[in-house]
């Protein structure tokens, strides 16, 4: 099974600020990595795949980088409504194995 | 855009079984592949299983394998989750969520998720 680590468990940012959320990935993904936003009492919500592809509707604000290994999803200027648990998840493996990470809270300082 | 709407809460006992439904509206319900994720109270996402309608093909995390059985009726365009031997440890609210492609990939829309409790 392929182990996604989200690193840090918490970040607390002012409105404004940028975010920076790190996953890494147990062994290579490529670029088969998706990020979701969770905020309580609601499903997740797809940002983006592929490692950097936005989904419909995802504002510019949110973007993903990375390869392999390592991956980033930076959400700069954070709006308000950016404040949410984040997860990555990776779709590498034949017959599918799906993983998440633990997640990233993104929390107003 | 395909919409996914789940059944209501479920309460079911140790050892026993539970089967909740995801009923698909606003697309081809045959080509889509459909997964289950779960989560526990406070805790992170997990990949239960999921099927493609059209070919009844269905993939299994190890962990659920002999306890989950996933379906598809394509007359309701509805899919199927049976977690059967219950344990207090599969308390949590599941989630039905529409794949892109294949069952190798991310997870475009979900439903609204349906909480199932085990307690006796």
């Amino acid at each position: 099974e392929i182990v996604m680590t989200q690193s840090p468990a918490t970040l607390s940012l002012s409105p404004g600020e940028t975010a920076t959320l790190s996953c890494r990935a147990s062994q290579s993904v490529s670029i088969n990595l998706a990020w979701y936003q969770q905020k309580p009492g609601q499903p997740p919500r797809l940002l983006i795949y592929g490692a950097s592809a936005r989904a419909a509707g995802i504002p510019a604000r949110f973007s993903g980088s990375g390869s392999g290994t390592d991956f980033t999803l930076t959400i700069s200027s954070l709006q308000s409504e950016d404040f949410a648990v984040y997860y990555c998840q990776q779709y590498n493996n034949w017959p599918p194995r799906l993983t998440f990470g633990g997640g990233t809270k993104v929390e107003i300082k | 855009q395909v919409q996914l709407v789940q059944s209501g809460a479920e309460v079911g006992q140790p050892g026993s079984s539970v089967k909740v439904s995801c009923k698909a509206s606003g697309g081809t319900f045959t080509n889509i592949p459909i997964s289950w994720v779960r989560q526990a109270p406070g805790q992170g996402l997990e990949w239960v299983g999921g099927i493609i309608p059209r070919s009844r093909t269905t993939n299994y995390a190890p962990k659920f394998q002999d306890r989950v059985t996933i379906t598809a009726d394509e007359f309701t365009s509805t899919a199927y989750m049976e977690l059967s031997s219950l344990r207090y440890e599969d308390t949590a609210v599941y989630y039905c969520a529409k794949q892109e492609m294949s069952l190798v990939s991310w997870f475009d829309s979900w439903g609204q998720g349906t909480l199932v409790t085990v307690s006796s």
